[in-house]
């Protein structure tokens, strides 16, 4: 299956900064998929970015705060933008190929 | 919104067979049952799906009831490096993103 190279792993970051995380893939891939796990909780799907496409953004989740880039079919960026506090989460980047689902190692958040 | 309700919790000694429930009561037809475990806070990792028969690979097995309306995952000899969160998906197949519901927290025991 595929594997995806995501970064950084963390980092701690100034409220009100914005922050970009990147992920890429050994091979190419249609869709790249972004999540968002806080504390404690389960995974929450942001968004789906197909490569030549606009992302397709969930409730709760909008671009101005999440812009994502999709530049060709191996690699994709999530920024997080004027973050608070709230914003401290992990980050996870996910694909899927015939062989199934594959996930980043994640980005561990923390804006102080 | 996730379609399956699993236990939040659920301990097990090592060794012993480890079956974490899942109830899909209103699975489709065309719906698989999927498990992912999620260690750490990793990223999630595949461990088994299936249809409406039973399935065994070298991690699990999956037995699903008649009905469809519930499965067991089951660790046929769990180790304290299955202590994990166990997440039970519902989907059908294709590109679609994976919906996590709250999942079942494993706890393995010396």
């Amino acid at each position: 299956s595929a594997v995806i190279s995501q970064k950084p792993s963390r980092d701690i970051c100034q409220r009100g900064t914005s922050l970009t995380i990147q992920c890429q893939v050994d091979s190419q891939v249609t869709m790249m998929f972004w999540y968002r796990q806080q504390p404690g909780q389960s995974l929450t799907l942001i968004a789906t970015a197909n490569q030549g496409s606009e992302a397709t953004y969930e409730s709760g989740f909008v671009i101005d705060k999440f812009p994502i880039s999709r530049p060709n079919l191996t690699f994709s960026t999530l920024t997080v933008s004027n973050m608070s506090p709230e914003d401290s989460s992990i980050y996870l980047c996910s694909t899927t190929t015939v062989y199934g689902y594959t996930f980043g190692s994640g980005t561990r958040l923390t804006v102080v | 919104d996730a379609k399956t309700t699993q236990p939040p919790s659920m301990d097990c000694a090592e060794g012993r067979a480890a079956n974490l429930p899942c109830n899909h009561s209103t699975i489709s037809g065309n719906e698989y049952v999927y498990w992912y475990r999620q260690i750490h806070s990793q990223g999630p990792q595949y461990i088994i799906h299936g249809l409406k028969n039973n399935e065994t690979n070298e991690m699990a097995s999956l037995i699903i009831t008649e009905d469809r309306k519930s499965s067991t995952l089951i660790l046929p000899h769990a180790t304290l490096r299955d202590t994990a969160v166990y997440y039970c998906i519902v989907r059908v197949e294709g590109n679609t993103p994976l919906v996590f519901g709250k999942g079942t927290r494993l706890s393995v025991i010396a």
